[in-house]
């Protein structure tokens, strides 16, 4: 089945110890998201590629970095990770990102994510 | 700029009977789509059911359907039968025209009792 998946589901790292999530997917989607959702609230989107174009949130921590080698892979980066890290990360996945009548195409898909935690 | 409203933190609902969880929303675009999204204690979120603005009948998909009133600016997610794996959180989102982004509600609990 296609689908999208993150690894590891469960990562501890130490408080400044950088750490790297990893996102793959089969949809052969264009659009890759990554969110942050800390407990209780509702996600929050940190960026996204477009194919090779990134999108930073402007509320987006510099500490949080992503790579998309290629079509199927995205990568999360946090280079020195802060107690108030820990959290929810969520990826995601749309074929387009351009609204148009019908917006089924615009449905993200998301993988089960990775629950980070800080020590 | 959209917003989405959830008003119910918590429902609890018996097994085999109807539910409706509420959301309004709030845009200045004509054009927009309504999403909502179930998350289990395991943390995935899953796609449950869209509907655009343009879209003249309200959506369905199994035994979830989504009660799209325009005018009252809300799309209601009903759904049938629960069964005990339907307890998880349920989030309403929303995008606008020309927009990626979706605006997520706070969500609303849901638990089955059986």
């Amino acid at each position: 089945d296609a689908m999208v998946i993150q690894n590891p589901r469960y990562q501890v790292t130490q408080f400044g110890k950088p750490v790297t999530l990893s996102c793959s997917q089969t949809l052969n989607h264009n659009v890759m998201y990554w969110y942050q959702q800390k407990s209780s609230q509702a996600p929050k989107l940190l960026f996204h590629y477009y194919d090779k174009d990134f999108n930073n949130e402007a509320d987006t921590p510099d500490n949080f970095q992503s790579r998309r080698p290629n079509t199927s892979f995205c990568f999360l980066d946090i280079r020195s990770p802060g107690l108030g890290d820990a959290a929810m990360y969520l990826c995601a996945t749309s074929r387009t990102k351009h609204m148009g009548t019908s917006y089924s195409k615009n449905i993200q898909y998301f993988g089960a994510g990775t629950r980070l935690s800080v020590l | 700029a959209q917003k989405i409203t959830q008003t119910q933190p918590g429902m609890f609902v018996q097994e085999k009977e109807a539910v409706t969880l509420d959301c309004t929303y709030d845009t200045s675009d004509q054009s927009y789509g309504l999403f909502w999204y179930k998350q289990p204690s395991s943390g995935e979120m899953i796609f449950l059911i869209y509907q655009g603005s343009y879209d003249e009948q309200n959506a369905t998909e199994g035994r979830y359907s989504l009660n799209f009133q325009k005018a009252r600016k809300s799309a209601n997610l009903v759904i049938s039968a629960s069964q005990l794996g339907d307890s998880a959180m349920y989030f309403c989102a929303i995008a606008g025209a020309g927009s990626y982004q979706l605006t997520f509600g706070k969500g609303t609990k849901l638990s089955v009792i059986p």
